[in-house]
């Protein structure tokens, strides 16, 4: 079944580690974004992607970092957590075109 | 700019029907609504494209109208099921073709009690 893949689900990690949160689609689309979320509250743009070797900077200043070397890959990197890291990252696809995103289920972080 | 989204929570009872509105300071492109449930991901519900273009499925149904930049989110009789947060998403009129990403109003808390 085409889906969207976010591993880990939960993280909690020490300040300075640096960490990489796993995104993949088996749909095949072009176009992927990152998300951040903190309880309750609206969606961020952190990230995102129209395709192989493209990445850009979303509305919200980010110190990750993302690449995209597969289509199906879309990987977030933090070099450096800390606390101020902490909320929900969500990745995102979708069609090429005005389509509807397809949401995956998740990574819940917390930086102690 | 980010859209603004009224009300920001309803309480309804089973059956009883809610408008979501949703206004942009910007021409706009597109609106997207999305559903998201406490602790799920958002769930795509339906895009509109053009301006004065309606959509629905079910009981849930959207108006967009390009003039005033401003979108509405209908649920008539509505269900338990349609408990959850509602945000638009809306892409510029610039950007056309979602390549810059959506930009999420805060969202509507929903409520709806048997």
């Amino acid at each position: 079944e085409a889906d969207i893949y976010q591993t880990p689900r939960y993280l909690v990690i020490g300040t300075g580690k640096k960490i990489t949160l796993e995104c993949s689609q088996t749909m095949g689309h072009d176009k992927m974004y990152w998300y951040q979320q903190d309880p309750g509250m609206e969606l961020h743009l952190i990230h995102y992607s129209y395709g192989v070797n493209s990445t850009e900077k979303g509305d919200l200043s980010s110190e990750s970092t993302v690449s995209r070397i597969r289509t199906e890959h879309f990987p977030l990197t933090l070099e450096s957590a800390r606390p101020s890291h902490t909320s929900q990252y969500l990745c995102a696809s979708s069609e090429t075109g005005s389509n509807g995103y397809t949401f995956g289920s998740g990574t819940r972080l917390t930086v102690v | 700019q980010q859209p603004v989204q009224s009300p920001q929570a309803v309480i309804l009872r089973e059956g009883e029907d809610a408008v979501i509105n949703c206004s942009s300071s910007k021409a706009l492109y597109s609106v997207h609504w999305y559903r998201q449930k406490h602790g799920e991901a958002p769930v795509f519900l339906m895009i509109l494209l053009k301006g004065g273009e309606q959509k629905g499925h079910d009981k849930i149904s959207a108006s967009f109208n390009e003039k005033k930049q401003q979108s509405s989110l209908y649920l008539t009789a509505s269900q338990l099921s349609y408990s959850g947060t509602y945000f638009c998403g809306t892409e510029g009129r610039w950007s056309g073709g979602g390549a810059d990403g959506l930009t999420f109003g805060k969202g509507t808390h929903l409520i709806i009690q048997p």
